[in-house]
């Protein structure tokens, strides 16, 4: 099946940092998408990608799909308290009508 | 507009006993899923389906799970008997079709002793 590779595994910042982190796969998707996750609660789509090399921004989220269609990217500019939880890259494509999601990316913010 | 309700929140059950989740999806979405995320790991597809049929059951264990939507509204998913390794948060997602991101309900986080 296909495999989600999703790196780093947990970040620790300081408040006003910028975040990067990544999501590789071995096969193609049509669609990425980025979640959020907080403690007992459900995953919160946070930005959508359609369309390979787009480049989508949600206030200080900024995603990208890339080229190649096997990856993508989430910043987070000035990082802030509330930023603080699990990150889920996922990929969707036509043949498979499921989401396939990463491991996570654990984000702590130190204020 | 309402989100996705799950319930019960919480349960606590012994192995090899059974056990059954909730879900209502948002109104008008066809598309429903039951995701199985244990602790450390992204979710996993249980089960998709599109109003009160099954589009993908690929990945639910059939000897002890089963899932039904009736009317293409509400669904349960359910697990006799269970097992140790069933320990996990169970979540449910609709979506108005299968190509744009789910809204996902808070999860029932079921821990099996």
């Amino acid at each position: 099946g296909q495999q989600l590779n999703q790196s780093p595994q947990s970040m620790f910042i300081q408040e006003g940092e910028d975040v990067s982190m990544n999501c590789t796969s071995s096969s193609i998707f049509n669609t990425w998408l980025w979640y959020k996750q907080d403690p007992g609660e459900g995953p919160v789509l946070l930005i959508a990608l359609y369309k390979a090399g787009e480049l989508t921004s949600n206030g200080r989220l900024t995603a990208q799909f890339g080229i190649t269609r096997k990856d993508s990217f989430l910043n987070i500019s000035a990082s802030i308290p509330s930023d603080v939880g699990i990150y889920f890259c996922a990929g969707q494509s036509y043949n498979n009508n499921d989401m396939r999601f990463g491991a996570g990316t654990r984000l702590t913010v130190k204020p | 507009e309402a989100g996705v309700a799950q319930s019960p929140r919480y349960k606590i059950i012994e192995k090899r006993q059974s056990v059954a989740f909730w879900c209502n999806p948002i109104s008008g979405h066809a598309t429903l899923y039951w995701y199985q995320q244990i602790l450390g790991q992204g979710p996993k597809l249980l089960i998709q389906f599109q109003n009160n049929g099954v589009v993908d059951d690929s990945q639910l264990p059939k000897d002890r799970f089963s899932a039904e939507r009736l009317k293409g509204v509400d669904s349960t998913l359910k697990i006799q008997p269970a097992k140790l390794e069933d320990s996990a948060v169970y979540l449910c997602a609709s979506s108005p079709d299968r190509i744009y991101g789910y809204t996902f309900g808070s999860g029932t986080r079921l821990t099996v002793v």
